[in-house]
Order: structure tokens, then C-alpha cells, then sequence
């Protein structure tokens, strides 16, 4: 089983619905969450992070966090086209110095 | 906020060859600081980190090194590179409790 796993896509919304997606983690002591963009041959970009249960909302994008269920979510409303990147989801392990697990990623394509 | 730097930013290299791959921090001081590699459709798979100068930690064995010879300077190395080794290198600088700066990246093709 993988530590973190995300459907890989590609995920396609239409312009300005709800793009929705998920990460399921194994790792029951995992203390912080994180999603990233990445566009193709750049660097992933912090979007959201989330530490407790619960939904946290910032602009368009809200993560979600259920750890009974090992769960993280990040939905992205009035998607847009300049959103269509890879999403990475990242685990935080216990134990400190901040060591990440990152899941393979999820493609979104927003068509206009 | 900090600047995280890494050279070269594209790197083709024969299998065999060796490799040297260089990341400096600006605008702290003692960050942790990590080498991540992500290969092509992949997500990133964490190879090394320190937390101070000499102190490194491997977390997958491989033929890949890491040093840490300056405070802010962070140096992934290896005597003789495999095809496998093809990626985007990336290095990371955290600060507590959760802070992250990612780099610009390497992409390494062995050929």
C-alpha cells in the first residue's frame, strides 16, 4: 500500500464548476497536511495546508481533513483554466523535521 | 522569506558519468533542508535531508550521495549515474513548524 495515494486523472471540469480531489494516507500519526500545484517542468507551489479536522477554506480552494477516515480533500470552485496543473497531495509524518509524503499527483484540466 | 537556489538547471550526463547537483539558501539561517526527486509522471520521493551542517539522513539506499558542507549549502553527488537516476531534483528548505521553500529544480536525463 502506498503511503499516499491520489487518483492520477487526468481530472477534467468544465470552466468555472467544482473540481474535487482526493488523498488517502496510511500513516495514522500523521500530523500536517498540504496540497501543491505543480505546472509541467516547474516547481510545486504551496496552496493549502490543514492540521486539524475539518474544512479550511482560502479564496476559491477548500481542503478538507477526516483523519478517522485518513482522508484530504481540496476542492477548487469557478475553476478556471490557469488551474489546469498537476495536484500534489503531502503528508507530514510524525517524528518532526518536517519530512513529507508526497502522493503521485492528480492532473486537472479545466476546459473552457 | 527565503531564496532557494540550485544549478545546474538542466543536466544531460552519459550513464556511468558522474553528478554534482548544488543548492543554496538565502535569507536564513539552520533551515532543514532536503533533496527530493520526482521522475517523469511520478510524485516526489524524498532522498535526503539535514538538519545541520555534516548531518545527513538517507532515506532511500541508492547510488546517490548528499553532503552538507555549509550551513546553507546542500550538495547531491554521485560517482556513477544510472538511468534510473533520470528526474527533476528538487531541494527544499523548511523552517518550523511547517514552512516550505522549494527550489527552482534540476532536470537530470541520463542518457
Amino acid at each position: 500500500q502506498k503511503e499516499v495515494e491520489q487518483n492520477s486523472g487526468p481530472l477534467s471540469v468544465p470552466e468555472g464548476a467544482i473540481a474535487s480531489l482526493n488523498c488517502t494516507y496510511s500513516d495514522r500519526g500523521s500530523q500536517s497536511f498540504f496540497w501543491y500545484r505543480q505546472y509541467s517542468g516547474k516547481s510545486p507551489e504551496l496552496i493549502m495546508s490543514i492540521y486539524s479536522n475539518g474544512d479550511k477554506e482560502d479564496g476559491r480552494f477548500t481542503a478538507q481533513l477526516n483523519k478517522a477516515s485518513q482522508y484530504v480533500s481540496l476542492l477548487i470552485r469557478d475553476s478556471q483554466p490557469s488551474d489546469s496543473a498537476t495536484y500534489l497531495c503531502a503528508v507530514g509524518r510524525s517524528g518532526g523535521y518536517n519530512k513529507l509524503i508526497f502522493g503521485a499527483g492528480t492532473r486537472l484540466a479545466v476546459h473552457p | 522569506s527565503q531564496t532557494i537556489h540550485q544549478w545546474p538547471a538542466t543536466l544531460v550526463q552519459p550513464v556511468g558519468s558522474p553528478l554534482s547537483l548544488e543548492c543554496t539558501v538565502e535569507g536564513t539561517s539552520n533551515p532543514n533542508l532536503y533533496w527530493y526527486r520526482q521522475a517523469a509522471g511520478r510524485g516526489l520521493q524524498l532522498l535526503f535531508y539535514s538538519v545541520g551542517i555534516g548531518q545527513i539522513s538517507s532515506e532511500v539506499p541508492q547510488n546517490l550521495s548528499a553532503s552538507r558542507p555549509q550551513d546553507r549549502q546542500f550538495i547531491l553527488s554521485s560517482k556513477k549515474l544510472l538511468l534510473s537516476d533520470s528526474g527533476f531534483y528538487l531541494c527544499v528548505s523548511t523552517l518550523p513548524p511547517d514552512t516550505q521553500y522549494f527550489g527552482p529544480g534540476t532536470r537530470l536525463t541520463v542518457l
